[in-house]
């Protein structure tokens, strides 16, 4: 059984598109994360929930939304899709949201605009 | 502003001999370390860690050493073997439970392990 799965795991779209990411997590932990590792390869964190509530929010664009409809679930809306939003978006999760916690993630999501 | 960085994209070695993955970071408000290592397809998953009250921490064929003073870590794996073949990711966090499991991570080392 699959602790943290993506889907879709390609995405393949044109400038200007809505799409949405879908991330589930079966371990019953109780925080959830989006990173975005870029072309060069860094993973950056955007977003985090804890029991449903944003915790974590980076400098991302408003046009990223994330919704949690409940702690298994966090799913990754983004508008008007641009070239540089293309990247792999992982998503992972932890029990507790301190740090030290050890953080599971997903295979990954790659994004591709065109 | 990459606060960590792990300098070599890329590392090869035989089989038996000793890796060395080596990150270094900026923001002394880290206090705790970790390592990931990451197989194609695959999301990262966590090797071990070290809390900055500590200089070591091992655990089987993984020791990661940090030095505070030079802002450091280092990963040896002793023996290396090929299914140790993977990208390797160092990430630090700051403030334990204020840190809302923030981690930065560098850009990865691909380690490659020959037979």
């Amino acid at each position: 059984d699959t602790a943290v799965s993506q889907t879709p795991k390609y995405l393949v779209t044109q400038m200007g598109n809505d799409k949405s990411i879908k991330c589930e997590q079966n371990l019953g932990h109780d925080t959830m994360y989006w990173y975005k590792q870029d072309s060069k390869k860094f993973l950056k964190i955007m977003f985090s929930y804890n029991n449903k509530e944003l915790i974590i929010n980076e400098t991302v664009p408003n046009r990223f939304s994330p919704k949690s409809p409940d702690k298994a679930h966090l799913n990754l809306h983004i508008n008007s899709l641009e070239l540089g939003d293309s990247a792999v978006y992982f998503c992972a999760s932890s029990q507790g949201s301190s740090g030290r916690n050890e953080q599971f993630f997903g295979p990954g999501t790659r994004l591709t605009v065109l | 502003d990459q606060q960590v960085k792990q300098n070599s994209p890329s590392l090869s070695v035989q089989e038996g001999r000793i890796s060395i993955l080596n990150c270094d970071y900026t923001n002394s408000m880290f206090d705790y370390f970790l390592w990931y290592k990451k197989y194609p397809a695959e999301g990262p998953t966590f090797l071990i860690s070290i809390s900055s009250i500590k200089d070591k921490n091992e655990d089987g064929r993984f020791t990661v050493f940090l030095n505070k003073s030079a802002k450091h870590l280092s990963l040896h794996i002793v023996p290396s073997q090929p299914g140790d073949s993977a990208v390797y990711f160092c990430a630090a966090s700051a403030g334990g439970g204020t840190s809302y499991g923030k981690l930065t991570f560098g850009q990865g080392t691909i380690l490659t392990v020959h037979p």
